[in-house]
């Protein structure tokens, strides 16, 4: 157990549809990355929050969003779904610059 | 972007043989990690590498960090089953700023008792 939780653990949705994933990091750890994992693509980082505030944006569509709140859970919100967009999300924390991070279970979403 | 690539792609070993994994990077690194990743479940990490020619150890496995910075490569010795999954190598330019990795696309390990 990593000590990263990610809800739910799967997702099964319409396309055009809007969900909303769940990360909680490890406690005490400000840093938050998102990342989507899919067949052809591998893992790829999509966006990082530290202690509530947009640090770094990588492929990250414009459909996709995300904040992290005070106590420092983090939110992945994917709106107008489309069928390629189903994948494996993880979330990983890490405390800061000089640690590495851990990855939660991850959310399998699924688009039909 | 930054491109990782990692192989081979999946291999089949006998228990008890010896498995070598590598990533190459058309760009340099700071950091390398290689991680590996059971089906349903998040990476795990395994060894992370930090100064380029580090070699460093974790029980059966070895990694090294390229002199060049653009590579890594992992071994695993005297495979066991549980080593079955798969192996991501990851780097890390922290001159980004943000310490976000770039991710491999990964060696699927299969061991035949």
């Amino acid at each position: 157990d990593s000590g990263v939780t990610q809800t739910p653990k799967h997702l099964i949705t319409a396309t055009g549809q809007r969900v909303t994933l769940r990360c909680s990091p490890r406690s005490g750890d400000l840093s938050v990355y998102w990342y989507q994992q899919s067949l052809d693509q591998g893992l790829q980082f999509l966006i990082q929050y530290y202690n509530g505030e947009e640090r770094a944006k990588g492929n990250i569509l414009e459909r996709f969003s995300a904040q992290q709140f005070p106590d420092l859970h983090s939110e992945l919100n994917l709106s107008s779904l489309e069928l390629g967009d189903s994948a494996l999300y993880f979330c990983a924390s890490k405390q800061g610059p000089n640690t590495e991070a851990f990855f939660g279970q991850g959310t399998r979403l699924t688009v039909v | 972007g930054q491109q990782l690539n990692q192989s081979p792609q999946s291999m089949f070993i006998q228990e008890g043989e010896d498995v070598s994994m590598n990533c190459t990077s058309s760009s340099i690194f700071n950091t390398w990690l290689w991680y590996k990743q059971d089906p349903g479940e998040g990476p795990v990490l395994l060894i992370a590498l930090y100064k380029a020619g580090e070699l460093t150890s974790n029980g059966r496995l070895t990694a090294q960090f390229g002199i060049t910075r653009k590579d890594s490569f992992l071994n695993i010795s005297a495979s066991i089953p549980s080593d079955v999954g798969i192996y991501f190598c990851a780097g890390r330019d922290s001159g980004a700023g943000s310490y976000q990795l770039t991710f491999g696309k990964g060696t699927k390990l299969s061991v035949i008792p």
